[in-house]
């Protein structure tokens, strides 16, 4: 199984500030590790696929990149929207697995 | 508009039965894999089963295998979620959520249906 760790636990930042997110994974995924976004009593919301790809609708700055073991979810200027919980989450082998989630938490 | 509604959720003793439906609308449901995907209350996302868009593969947690088996109906737009022998541990919310072309990513979920496993 494809342990995917994701750094920090919690991050503490203010509104129009630069987020930046890890994820790393056990082994190589490839380039196939998504990212979503999780706010109190709703479901995820896919943001990005295949590493640096946005989901449809998602906002331009909301940007992945990495490939192998290393990636990045980076937010470039943090909305009040933004603050939530983000998931990696990986598709390259079975079973699919999920980083435990970085909480984006307004500072 | 893409749809995705779960049902069946429920309090279920240790050692019970459990029967989850998801209802879609709005896509072709047949052209797309689909997917049980859980979060017990306070912690993170856990996969759970993907089917692949005819049925013939299916996918399991080494958490449910042999307990929990996931079907579909093409003809009614319906994904099932037929889970035996539960758990405490399997407390949670059970979300459907739909893969997008291709790939095993979840591009629209459903709200969810809470299953408590409890005496």
């Amino acid at each position: 199984e494809i342990v995917l760790t994701q750094s920090p636990a919690t991050l503490s930042l203010s509104p129009g500030e630069r987020a930046t997110l890890s994820c790393r994974a056990s082994q190589s995924v490839r380039s196939s590790l998504a990212w979503y976004q999780q706010k109190p009593g709703q479901a995820p919301r896919l943001l990005i696929y295949d590493a640096s790809n946005r989901a449809t609708g998602i906002p331009a700055r909301f940007s992945g990149s990495g490939s192998g073991t290393d990636f990045t979810l980076t937010i470039s200027s943090l909305e009040p929207e933004d603050f939530a919980v983000y998931y990696c989450q990986q598709r390259s082998n079975w079973p699919i697995t999920f980083g435990q989630g970085t909480r984006l938490e307004i500072k | 508009e893409v749809q995705l509604l779960e049902s069946g959720g429920d309090l279920v003793q240790p050692g019970g039965s459990l029967r989850l439906s998801c209802a879609a609308s709005g896509f072709t449901f047949s052209s797309n894999g689909m997917n049980w995907v859980r979060q017990a209350p306070g912690k993170g996302l856990e996969w759970v089963s993907t089917i692949s868009t005819g049925g013939g593969s299916t996918y399991y947690a080494d958490s449910v295998k042999g307990r929990f088996t996931i079907s579909r109906d093409n003809s009614k737009n319906t994904l099932s979620l037929q889970m035996n022998s539960l758990r405490a541990e399997d407390t949670a919310v059970y979300f459907c959520a739909k893969s997008i072309a291709g790939a095993t990513n979840f591009d629209f979920w459903g709200q969810g249906t809470l299953v408590t496993v409890s005496s």
